[in-house]
Parts: structure tokens; C-alpha cells; sequence
């Protein structure tokens, strides 16, 4: 059940530089979308979510974008601190609200 | 705290046993989904619940089952239990708008 991709499993910044997490999704149904943020031996916590209707939403150094024709979304985070060193989880919602979640990608931000 | 409440936190176990995961969901929410995390690996969904509903089922083996009750709280049941099934199950909750879910600290189970 692979509907939701993050392609790259690890990403390496310097702090300051923005990072920028990317994903895919493969079901047309999908019409919300999440990001999540999971440190060790926690649960994920939600970060920030955008709607199929919209492409951007921002929310203090986190930015969503959604670009529906390539069902791809992406989050940038700028600038990057030390702090922001996690998995993240990309998660889609249908209307039945079924929510999926990609494999995660660990970023690390280093001083 | 997210509100969503998962017992036990840890749990370790032998081949063959059969144990009971707990959540208690937010106050209000219908949605309960639980997933299960391998190694630290992705988050695989393994069924989703809606007011005491099966809603979804995902890659969820015949060995496990699920199911929500009417004060809205859900069980987890994994039986003859195999090496392999150690993971952190994760409960998340939500409402019906916006779909956020919100997850529970997860069960740690080990399987000896």
C-alpha cells in the first residue's frame, strides 16, 4: 500500500538553510494533506496541513505546497534549527478520512 | 499531551501469546486508526474505525483484529504472536474536520 512516497529517506542541512521535504501520492481521492513530525520512542505530532483547494499554507517557518496536477506537496522549513531534527511523515486524507502515511524522511540539521 | 491515551507503554511477551492493546481517543473524536512501526521504518496503516465502524483495513495480518466499542475507545488484539510482530503500535484519533489525527505515545511490544 504504497499511495503516499517520500522518496528520500534522510536529509542533511546546515543550520540557517532551509529544507525542503518532499511527496508524492498516487490516489486522486486524497483531498487533505498532512505533515507530521516524529522524534524517538514518541508519537507523531502534527506539524501543519493544507487542503486540495489551496497550493501554500504557512505557518510561522513551515511552509506546505501542493501542486495537485503532479500530486506532489512538499514542506520547507526556513530557516532550519538544530531542533527541527526528526522523521518526517507526509500523511494523505480522503473523505472517508482514511489517512495514510509515507515512510518518513529523517532530517538532520546540524550547528 | 495530545489526549489520545495508549496502554500499556511496554509490553513483552512470548511466541504464541496473545495480548490486548488499549486507546482511549480525544474527547469527541469518532476516528480511530492504529498503526504499526517496524524498526524504524514507516508508519504502516493497519485499520482505521469510525464510530464503531470498520472503516478501512489496511495491511493488517488475520492473526490481528480491532475494535472500537461504544464509549468510542478501541482495542488492538494481535494473537499467536511471532518474532516479527515487535514494533510500536501507534492509536491516533481525529475528528471529522479538519482530518488532523492525533497520536498516542504508542505500545512498545517485544516478542521473545
Amino acid at each position: 500500500d504504497q499511495q503516499v512516497k517520500q522518496n528520500s529517506p534522510s536529509l542533511s542541512v546546515q543550520e540557517g538553510r532551509i529544507s525542503i521535504l518532499n511527496c508524492d501520492y498516487t490516489n486522486s481521492m486524497f483531498d487533505y494533506f498532512l505533515w507530521y513530525k516524529k522524534y524517538p520512542a514518541e508519537g507523531p505530532t502534527f506539524l501543519i496541513s493544507i487542503s486540495s483547494i489551496k497550493d501554500k499554507n504557512e505557518d510561522g517557518r513551515f511552509t506546505v505546497f501542493l501542486n495537485k496536477s503532479a500530486k506532489h506537496l512538499s514542506l520547507h522549513i526556513v530557516p532550519s534549527q538544530p531542533g527541527d531534527s526528526a522523521v518526517y511523515f507526509c500523511a494523505a486524507s480522503a473523505e472517508n478520512n482514511d489517512m495514510r502515511f509515507g515512510a518518513g524522511t529523517r532530517l538532520t540539521v546540524k550547528p | 499531551d495530545s489526549g489520545v491515551t495508549q496502554t500499556p507503554k511496554h509490553l513483552i511477551t512470548a511466541t504464541g501469546q496473545r495480548v490486548t492493546l488499549r486507546c482511549s481517543p480525544r474527547s469527541g473524536d469518532l476516528s480511530v486508526y492504529w498503526y504499526q512501526q517496524s524498526l524504524d521504518q514507516g508508519l504502516q496503516f493497519l485499520i482505521h474505525y469510525y464510530n464503531g465502524e470498520e472503516r478501512a483495513k489496511g495491511n493488517i495480518l488475520e492473526r490481528f483484529s480491532a475494535q472500537q466499542f461504544p464509549d468510542l475507545h478501541s482495542e488492538l488484539n494481535l494473537s499467536s504472536l511471532e518474532l516479527g510482530d515487535s514494533a510500536l503500535y501507534f492509536c491516533a484519533s481525529s475528528g471529522d474536520f479538519p482530518p488532523e489525527a492525533f497520536f498516542g505515545q504508542g505500545t512498545r511490544l517485544t516478542v521473545v
